[in-house]
């Protein structure tokens, strides 16, 4: 079962804030962020192995709230390089160490 | 340093003929490896997940098969293509707890 990820797209101005949140039906071991620009294999942002533990990346940041199985990536201050789709992998913890991933979801950063 | 090495970058393909994409994996040892699909605009869907040699998990019902004859070697087979074959195939590997590491890619078009 894939990881549910809602906004499926998000027009940002330069400079503007955004939440990306990816959820799950099923208890997770971990939750991964990674951005794909078009065309292109997907870029690792962070990973995040417990609950209540938070990260960041340049002003890139996630959550992850284990109990209630859910993550959120938040894009602080939007640049325009912040463009791209956002996909949330997560592994469950009981169907082994399989990363999979939610539907993604669209970031158009204007200036 | 570990890489990962994906070919071909492009493959256009008739209905009907076979395929084989190869993945190899460098500066690691048993690794989990993956195969992905990507439709133009859409997700990315687990199509093969592999803890070990010979060790196949076959996530979607599909006309692709996947072997892993070594341990850093992953092959992605068809003995004939179909037209919703065409997407974009992702190879990627990691270890338990980390981060997930993605090939470049092969965009295949089955025409």
């Amino acid at each position: 079962q894939q990881p549910v990820q809602s906004p499926q797209a998000v027009i940002l101005r330069e400079g503007e804030d955004a939440v990306i949140n990816c959820s799950s039906s099923k208890a997770l071991y971990s939750v991964h962020w990674y951005r794909q620009k078009h065309g292109e294999a997907p870029v690792f942002l962070m990973i995040l192995l417990k609950g209540g533990e938070q990260k960041g990346h340049e002003k890139i940041s996630a959550s992850f709230n284990e109990k209630k199985q859910q993550s959120s990536l938040y894009l602080t201050a939007s640049q325009l390089s912040y463009s791209g789709t956002y996909f949330c992998g997560t592994v469950f913890k009981a169907a082994g160490n399989k990363l999979t991933f939610g539907g993604g979801t669209r970031v158009l950063v204007k200036p | 340093s570990q890489t990962i090495h994906q070919w071909p970058a492009t493959l256009v393909q008739p209905v009907g003929s076979p395929l084989s994409l190869e993945c190899t994996v460098e500066g690691t040892s048993n690794p989990n490896l993956y195969w992905y699909r990507q439709a133009a605009g859409r997700g990315l869907q687990l199509l093969f997940y592999s803890v070990g040699i010979g060790q196949i998990s076959s996530e979607v019902p599909q006309n692709l098969s996947a072997s892993r004859p070594q341990d850093r070697q992953f092959i992605l087979s068809s003995k004939k293509l179909l037209l919703s074959d065409s997407g974009f195939y992702l190879c990627a590997w990691d270890l338990q707890g980390t981060e997930t590491f993605f090939g470049q890619g092969t965009r295949l078009t089955v025409v």
